[in-house]
Order: C-alpha cells, then structure tokens, then sequence
C-alpha cells in the first residue's frame, strides 16, 4: 500500500459543483502539502499544514479551502469549481527534508 | 516572474552523453535545495538534495551558489531510464516548498 493515497484519483464534475479531495499518509508526518500541476507551470503550492491546527496559504490558495481533519488526513475543497482549476492535484508529506507524494489526483472541471 | 526558474527544455541527448540543467530562484532567503525528478504521468521523487560545497550521487553532481542564486544538476554517461522532468525545489525559510518548473530530459539510444 502506498504511504500516501489520494482519493478520487480520477474526477469528472461540472462548474459550479463542490470537489472534495482526500489525502491520508502512513508515515506518520506532521507536515502536509497541496500542489497542482499544469503544463508548464510545474508545481504550485496551494495549501500547507504542519500540525492539526495549522494552516497555511500557498502561492494560489484563492478558490481553495483545506481541513486538517487529523495528522493523518489533509483535505482539499474546491466549493464551486471553474473549468480553469483543470489540474493535477497532489498530497505530499514531509519529514522536514523530503517532499513524499501521492499518485495525484486528476480533476476536471467542465 | 516565479520563484523559482528553470529551461522548459526539452533537452535530447544521446546515451553516455552529459547534460547538465541549471536553476535560478529569487528568494535569497531560501534555505535547502533540491532536484526531483518526475516520470510522465507520475509524482515527483527526490533525485538528491543540493549542498553550500557541491555533492555527488554516482553519476549525479549537484552544485549550489548563494551568491548568484543559482542551483545546477549535472548527469554524466547518460542512460535512457534518465528519460524524465526534472524539477528544482527550493524550501523557504518555513518549510514552504517551492517547484520550478522542470526541465524535460529525451536520452535516446
């Protein structure tokens, strides 16, 4: 079993919906990340958290929300999604050193 | 302008050459560095962390300059499982990670 999975891996939805994507990790890591990815753009961070009651915006949080619902678990919300957040959504954790990643989760938006 | 810049590429090489892909970020406070490398359609996995002194990994050499704000990731004697994006990570002064954009590798027999 993967150290981090995310839920759904593949998304379909329509704009104006509300998308929720889950991320839970084994590693036991207090530090969780969301990032998407486009052609071009790489990697841009959304959302961090480095324990259960913190909260951090990224570099493109607008149209995002999280919830760290335990150390294991960090969610993304998408409360009315718009076709331009058509991405590649990955969960990371982090050991203070390395960024460990999910298999991302593909979502669009029509 | 990002954060964090890379050459898109792509760069196509033939085996056993050496490339060499440079990085450049603009938050001098910046305090670890690193290179990731992503197989298509698959999440990013850390290659090699970057040192202040420079730092080898087998045919992989990492090189760091504060100074100019600069990172480069050199491959020696190419293969064609290098085949991948490369992707430069610079870690903020909070643990804030953030991604170039990558730079496509082509090693071709």
């Amino acid at each position: 079993d993967a150290d981090v999975t995310q839920t759904p891996r593949n998304r379909i939805t329509k704009t104006g919906k509300r998308i929720m994507l889950e991320c839970s990790q084994t590693k036991g890591h207090d530090r969780m990340y969301w990032y998407r990815q486009d052609p071009g753009l790489g990697l841009q961070l959304i959302y961090y958290s480095f324990d259960v009651k913190d909260i951090n915006k990224g570099e493109i949080s607008d149209g995002y929300s999280v919830s760290r619902q335990a150390q294991a678990k960090f969610s993304l919300s998408l409360e009315s999604a718009i076709p331009n957040q058509t991405a590649l959504y990955f969960c990371a954790t982090s050991d203070n050193r390395e960024l460990f990643f999910g298999e991302g989760s593909r979502l669009t938006v029509l | 302008r990002k954060e964090v810049e890379q050459d898109p590429g792509p760069f196509n090489v033939p085996e056993g050459a050496t490339v060499a892909f440079n990085c450049t970020y603009s938050n001098s406070a910046s305090q670890s560095f690193f290179w990731y490398r992503q197989d298509c359609r698959k999440e990013p996995k850390l290659l090699m962390s970057v040192y202040s002194s420079g730092n080898e990994d087998g045919r992989f050499t990492a090189q760091l300059n504060r100074a100019s704000q600069y990172i480069s990731l050199l491959i020696r004697d190419s293969k064609l499982s290098d085949s991948a994006t490369y992707l430069c990570v610079v870690n903020r002064n909070n643990n804030d990670m953030r991604f170039g954009a990558g730079t496509r590798l082509t090693v071709k027999p």
